[in-house]
């Protein structure tokens, strides 16, 4: 089976400019998360998505945005990009269960010059 | 208050030697779900054990286990038999099941380091 996948792997970008990242989640895994992980303050949880909807959302400005297709593929979209943006993008799949973990994929490393 | 809390930043181990890594939780709910994930310098996060909060036995994983300990809101990691391969920074994280969803909430890591 493969594993959750994401896209670019690597991205810089300048300030004021808009990015989008994408991730597959695993086959049949309806829930996607997507985290923010950096070194001052570790994983941050963004929000999640479920059949195209998002159930839950993190403490992010409106900057961050996200959607869910119906093939389960999520997509993740920061405007007007800031210094402090710079961090690793995780995706995350998993079924909808409580005890069901999460699958992380190998993320997307953004740079905000 | 931090749902979930890893008091060690950083922990040493020789190789060969078991090693425990802390991890205490937060929650008033009945239904919940534990989990370890590893993250080498590569950055993927790999998960390698859970513990479901109405499992009366703990978990166990080939090299790994997870000290359950429920009225101590405690699950502790054990890697048994340590390898070089074990150097990477371990998140404990809970899965709750909310109203609108599931949100999940992880630690600050321990940074392990394995000595040959």
């Amino acid at each position: 089976k493969a594993g959750v996948t994401q896209t670019p792997r690597y991205l810089i970008k300048t300030r004021g400019q808009q990015v989008t990242l994408s991730c597959s989640p695993i086959s049949g895994h309806r829930s996607v998360s997507w985290y923010q992980q950096t070194p001052g303050q570790g994983l941050q949880f963004l929000f999640e998505y479920f059949s195209e909807t998002q159930r839950n959302k993190g403490n992010f400005p409106g900057r961050f945005s996200g959607r869910q297709f119906s093939n389960s593929r999520s997509e993740m979209n920061v405007s007007t990009l800031e210094l402090g943006d710079s961090a690793l993008y995780l995706c995350a799949s998993s079924l909808d269960r409580a005890y069901y973990e999460q699958y992380f994929g190998p993320g997307t490393r953004l740079t905000v010059t | 208050a931090q749902k979930i809390t890893q008091t060690q930043p950083g922990m040493f181990v020789q190789e060969k030697e078991a090693v425990t890594l802390d991890c205490t939780y937060d929650t008033s709910d009945q239904s919940y779900g534990l989990f370890w994930y590893k993250q080498p310098s590569s950055g993927e996060m790999i998960f390698l054990i859970y513990q479901g909060s109405y499992d009366e036995q703990n978990a166990t994983e080939g090299r790994y286990s997870l000290n359950f300990q429920k009225a101590r809101k405690s699950a502790n990691l054990v890697i048994s038999a340590s390898q070089l391969g074990d150097s990477a920074m371990y998140f404990c994280a809970m899965r709750e099941v909310t109203v609108t969803g599931n949100q999940f909430y992880f630690g600050t890591g321990t940074s392990l380091t394995v000595i040959p």
